[in-house]
């Protein structure tokens, strides 16, 4: 597995509590990812990153912000937990490949409930 | 808008039966497609790409931009094939790397 780790793994909140969840690469690679994955949806992009500060929205962004400080930490922030947001949530990162960008390797993944 | 559609949410085979998982897409791009596959307690990954033109683990997948169509391909399954697969389709420009990807269909393969 690429250097991707993801914490926590499992989550359980209330409804209107703030919750952060993190993904770190060791592999120095450019982009990074945040996916939830529900039933009857596939993956559907969250949030993604270019590089340090660069972040930019993807399908579903309303109600999650997201930060990338360093290189290898992205962030996704549960401003105001909602019932709507109970999902698997999976981090991604890929490099660049010439002028596109390359494969994205996966995390293991954080199973967040909002109860 | 791009749209990734895998019509089955279960395929069901015997082994050594053919299989083949069905993908069609949306874009009004070139597109660039994918299959990821998620084996039962592994994380996401991926399978192949078509512009690779790779065969691996003996499946195979053809882009027809006619039919927009993607479907992964293999002459004979395995139990070991029995996960959850994902077609996905890269959009925005080519130096974003997002993907869209279809609801995924669980391939069950029975001995």
């Amino acid at each position: 597995d690429a250097g991707i780790t993801q914490s926590p793994r499992h989550k359980v909140t209330e409804t209107g509590t703030p919750v952060t969840l993190r993904c770190h690469q060791t592999e120095n690679h450019r982009y990074m990812y945040w996916y939830r994955q529900d039933p009857g949806h596939g993956l559907r992009l969250i949030h993604y990153s270019y590089g340090v500060k660069d972040t930019d929205k993807g399908e579903v962004s309303d109600g999650y912000s997201v930060s990338r400080s360093k290189t290898e930490d992205f962030l996704l922030t549960l401003e105001s937990a909602t019932s709507s947001q109970t999902s698997v949530y999976f981090c991604a990162i890929s490099s660049d490949r010439g002028a596109s960008v390359d494969t994205q390797y996966f995390g293991p993944g954080t199973r967040l409930t909002v109860l | 808008a791009q749209r990734v559609t895998q019509p089955e949410k279960l395929l069901s085979v015997f082994k050594g039966a053919p299989v083949e998982l069905k993908c069609n897409y949306s874009y009004s791009g070139s597109p660039e497609l994918f299959w990821y596959v998620q084996y039962s307690r592994q994380r996401l990954q991926l399978l192949l790409r078509h512009i690779s033109r790779e065969s691996i683990k003996g499946f195979t997948a053809d882009l027809n931009k006619g039919e927009t169509s993607f479907h992964l391909k293999k002459p004979f399954a395995q139990e070991e094939d029995s996960a959850m697969y994902y077609c996905a389709l890269s959009y925005g420009s080519s130096n974003t790397g997002k993907l869209i990807f279809g609801q995924g269909t669980t391939l069950q393969v029975k001995p």
